[in-house]
C-alpha cells in the first residue's frame, strides 16, 4: 500500500523559512522514473504546482517562486523535503506531496499539512 | 509555461443530469498528457482521468475524458450525489506542471 504523509510546522512568521517533510512507504523514489511533487492550496482557492524531484535527483520548479523553494530527498529515510524561503502571509495554504511516475498523473497524494503564516 | 481555463467557474446541475466540464490550455499538452482530480472538502485531490481519457483505478465508468491538442472535457454521465465537488484539470507533459483554477459542481 502507497502512502505519503506531510509533516512540518502549523505556523510560521512571517520572513521565516519553511521546512516541509514529506515521508512515504509502499514504494522507491530510486526506482526509475519515480517522482515525488508538491502541491499547495490556499483556503477556498485552486491548487499550485511547487516543485517536483524524481529518482535521478532531477528536480524542477514553479516558475513564481523557484528563487524560493528548494527540494531534496533522502532515499534511504523514505522522505522528500520542501523548503520554502522568506514566508508571507499569502503562503498559508494547505502543503500537499504526491506521487507519479515520469509521463503519469499524480496518483497517490498525501493527506495535507495546513501551514499559517502569521505574526 | 501552459495556462489551463477551466469553464465554467460553477456548474449547477440536479442528481440524474449529465455534467460537462472544460479545459482549455494555451498550447498543446504534449502527449496529451492531461489528468482530471476530484477534491471535495477537507480532502486532498483524488485521480479520475490521466492521459485525457484514461479512467483511474476504481472510478466509475459514468466518468469519461476526451480531447487532444488545447481542447478536453470532463463528462459525468449520470451524476450522483457524491459527484458534487470541485474539478481540477491538470497538464503534466511538460514542466512546470500546471492546474486549471477549478470547477465547482453544485447541486441545482
Amino acid at each position: 500500500q502507497v502512502t505519503l504523509r506531510e509533516s512540518g510546522p502549523a505556523l510560521v512568521k512571517p520572513t521565516q523559512t519553511l521546512t516541509l517533510t514529506c515521508t512515504f512507504s509502499g514504494f522507491s523514489l530510486s526506482t526509475s522514473g519515480m517522482c515525488v511533487s508538491w502541491i499547495r492550496q490556499p483556503p477556498g482557492k485552486a491548487l499550485e504546482w511547487l516543485a517536483l524531484i524524481d529518482w535521478d535527483d532531477d528536480k524542477y520548479y514553479s516558475t513564481s517562486l523557484k528563487t524560493r523553494l528548494t527540494i531534496s530527498k533522502d532515499t534511504s529515510k523514505n522522505q522528500v523535503v520542501l523548503t520554502m524561503t522568506n514566508m508571507d502571509p499569502v503562503d498559508t495554504a494547505t502543503y500537499y506531496c504526491a506521487r507519479h511516475m515520469v509521463g503519469h498523473a499524480f496518483d497517490i497524494w498525501g493527506q495535507g499539512t495546513m501551514v499559517t503564516v502569521s505574526s | 509555461e501552459i495556462v489551463l481555463t477551466q469553464s465554467p467557474g460553477t456548474l449547477s446541475l440536479s442528481p440524474g443530469e449529465r455534467a460537462t466540464l472544460s479545459c482549455r490550455a494555451s498550447q498543446s499538452v504534449s502527449s496529451n498528457y492531461l489528468a482530471w482530480y476530484q477534491q471535495k472538502p477537507g480532502q486532498a485531490p483524488r485521480l479520475l482521468i490521466s492521459g485525457a481519457s484514461s479512467r483511474a483505478t476504481g472510478i466509475p465508468d459514468r466518468f469519461s475524458g476526451s480531447g487532444s491538442g488545447t481542447d478536453f472535457t470532463l463528462t459525468i454521465s449520470r451524476l450522483e450525489p457524491e459527484d458534487f465537488a470541485v474539478y481540477y484539470c491538470q497538464q503534466y507533459g511538460s514542466s512546470p506542471r500546471t492546474f486549471g483554477q477549478g470547477t465547482k459542481l453544485e447541486i441545482k
